[in-house]
């Protein structure tokens, strides 16, 4: 049990539109990393954030975008879904003192 | 450009059979070395970091190595529940600390 919680669990939705996920973990984590894993992927580096600041981000173009809020919850935007978004997104707390991160069970997302 | 990449994708063993999964990296500067395990539609489950040469780490079942160019993850007299696939990951010191390179996982399958 990470303690770190994504909702929604399943979204479907079409070519065009815009959603948004949410992730929160019990301790209130200050960094936070977003992952998209396709089908038979391993997870690929979205972006990080650390006290509400983008801190790093992966190969992904503009219309992912992210924020981290005072109590360390965290959303990723994705504007203008295309079919390809269609993954596991999944986000990790970086544990206190450690390199080490934990994920939660992440979301579905299936864009059709 | 930092790389991982596992081998077999795929394993079938019988129960009792152990066997090793093979993860090679480049990397420029490791910071870590991550293995996970994931069960279908779930997020990845933290097993082991590794830093350094030489280091090795156990828990239960399965043993972790690391040299400077690959790590072993060996599974001594598998049970079903051992099923999953298990996914290496590695942290480079030029990226940001959220930054985890992962390999598209084997995906160990172990019968009674």
């Amino acid at each position: 049990e990470t303690g770190v919680t994504q909702s929604p669990t399943h979204l479907i939705k079409t070519r065009g539109q815009q959603v948004t996920l949410r992730c929160s973990s019990q301790s209130g984590h200050n960094t936070v990393s977003w992952y998209q894993q396709a089908l038979g992927q391993g997870p690929q580096f979205i972006f990080q954030y650390y006290r509400e600041e983008e801190n790093g981000r992966g190969n992904f173009p503009p219309r992912f975008s992210g924020l981290q809020f005072p109590n360390y919850s965290s959303e990723l935007n994705v504007n203008a879904l295309e079919l390809d978004d269609s993954a596991l997104y999944l986000c990790a707390i970086l544990a206190g003192g450690t390199d080490t991160q934990y994920f939660g069970p992440g979301t579905r997302l299936t864009v059709l | 450009e930092d790389q991982v990449t596992q081998s077999p994708e795929a394993l079938r063993l019988q129960e009792g059979e152990s066997s090793s999964l093979n993860c090679s990296y480049t990397v420029s500067g490791l910071r870590g070395l991550f293995w996970y395990r994931q069960d279908p539609g779930k997020g990845p489950e933290f097993l082991f970091t590794l830093y350094s040469a030489g280091e090795e780490k156990e828990k239960e079942r399965l043993k972790a190595t690391l040299t400077k160019k690959e790590s072993f993850l060996h599974i001594t007299a598998p049970k079903p529940e051992d099923s999953a696939t298990y996914l290496c990951a590695v942290q480079g010191y030029g990226g940001s600390q959220g930054n985890l390179i992962f390999g598209k996982g084997t995906k160990l399958s172990v019968k009674p």
